[in-house]
């Protein structure tokens, strides 16, 4: 299997556009999280999914982001409108089980100006 | 809810040597408590895991021990590489089936 895929790994942009992000988690595997990491705030789960349905979207910033899961193999976390402060690396990763061993994407980096 | 402290946040060691990084969680139902290292440029991945039913647990180089009572865990690099140099993360699953992570250690080897 080639993992948890993420696109793009890099997105630049500037403020007040729309950023879409993409994952593909690893086949047959039925939770789906979304993490953002920066130097001052660590590793946040902004949301997680299971069998497509998200679960907790409590560490969702603010309602400028949103995450959708159509199917089992696509997610996406879009933020409208971005901000410079939403600059960060954002995860995605996927478990066979909501308490089985997380599988990390590479990350987008997303740089917002 | 769950809370998880690590230090300490930079490690520095000399090529050979053992490192160790420790981590206290507060709720004591937590049962699942892996490291992840994150290399320069990647995802974490999972290094090595232990559940709250073992006290520790070896893989190679790597080991983890868990005291339940005092509610904390430690990782253990012997003979630590070049190679090792990385961020390393704890983590604790809370009763929500939610990784809640530690802040990160940063581990450089020093030749």
């Amino acid at each position: 299997d080639a993992g948890v895929i993420q696109s793009p790994r890099h997105e630049v942009t500037e403020m007040g556009q729309e950023v879409t992000l993409r994952c593909k988690p690893i086949s047959g595997h039925n939770s789906l999280f979304w993490y953002r990491q920066t130097m001052m705030r660590g590793l946040e789960l902004l949301i997680y999914f299971n069998n497509n349905v998200p679960i907790d979207d409590s560490g969702m910033p603010e309602d400028r982001f949103s995450a959708k899961m159509p199917n089992a193999s696509f997610s996406t976390l879009k933020i409208q409108p971005s901000e410079p402060r939403d600059s960060a690396v954002y995860f995605c990763a996927s478990s066979s089980h909501r308490d089985g061993t997380q599988y990390f994407g590479p990350g987008t980096r997303l740089t917002v100006l | 809810g769950e809370n998880v402290e690590q230090h300490p946040s930079t490690l520095s060691v000399q090529e050979g040597d053992s490192a160790v990084i420790k981590c206290t969680y507060s709720d004591s139902a937590s049962n699942y408590f892996p490291w992840y290292k994150q290399e320069l440029g990647k995802g974490p991945q999972l290094i090595i895991d232990i559940r709250s039913n073992v006290g520790e647990k070896k893989d190679q180089r790597i080991a983890v021990t868990l005291n339940k009572t005092a509610k904390h865990f430690s990782l253990h690099i012997t003979e630590t590489q070049p190679e090792d140099s990385a961020v390393y993360f704890c983590a604790a699953k809370d009763s929500n089936y939610q990784l809640i992570w530690g802040a990160g250690t940063k581990l450089i080897i020093k030749p």
